[in-house]
């Protein structure tokens, strides 16, 4: 079985402007959630999509979005880019119950300049 | 909300024995979880408990005691391949991660 695959791997944006990261979980799974990691921070909740529907939310601004689409691949889209937002960004993919496995991609590093 | 709380680094001798700590104070506990992550790459699913007590999968054993709200992963035989980060992740409604541990295993 495939696993979770991100795109792209690699990305460099200036300030201000928006970029859409794509998360193609293992078949199968309905379940995909979002991770920033910093070596400061280490890796926080941004969301969770289960069924097309956002099921939870941590704490990021609102400039932080997300969507999954019918076919259980997600987007997560930030606008108005901070220099702050440079990280490592992980999606992963589980069948759906809250004490399932997350299985994570191997992330999409964003560099902010 | 969650704390989670884990050693910054650990080092260690190929062969040995390590022990990787972690406490947690939650609002809700669904089971706790361990990864390994190596530099550069993703997090690798390593065990799951969820009753207290002791699971052993191999080289690799995690315990839990939720009244004490404590949890370890222990390491037997270590080899230099096992040098990575060790998260430590407590799952509610969504999954809360520790800072993790940078293990450093040494010849």
């Amino acid at each position: 079985k495939a696993g979770v695959t991100q795109t792209p791997r690699y990305l460099i944006k200036t300030r201000g402007q928006q970029v859409t990261l794509s998360c193609s979980p293992i078949s199968g799974h309905r379940s995909v959630s979002w991770y920033q990691q910093t070596p400061g921070q280490g890796l926080q909740f941004l969301f969770e999509y289960f069924s097309e529907t956002q099921r939870n939310k941590g704490n990021f601004p609102g400039r932080f979005s997300g969507r999954q689409f019918s076919n259980s691949r997600s987007e997560m889209n930030v606008s108005t880019l901070e220099l702050g937002d440079s990280a490592l960004y992980l999606c992963a993919s589980s069948l759906g119950l809250t004490t399932d496995t997350q299985y994570f991609g191997p992330g999409t590093r964003l560099t902010v300049l | 909300g969650q704390n989670i709380d884990q050693p910054t680094e650990m080092t260690a001798t190929e062969g040995a024995i390590v022990q990787i700590n972690c406490t947690y104070q939650t609002s809700g506990f669904n089971g706790l979880f361990w990864y390994q992550q190596h530099a550069g790459e993703a997090p690798t699913f390593l065990s799951y408990n969820v009753l207290d007590g002791l699971e052993e999968k191999g080289r690799f054993s995690s315990f839990l005691s939720r009244s004490k709200g404590y949890s370890y992963l222990l390491l037997k035989e270590l080899q230099m391949k096992d040098s990575a980060s060790y998260l430590c992740a407590v799952g509610d409604s969504t999954l809360t991660f520790g800072k993790g541990t940078m293990l450093l295993v040494s010849p």
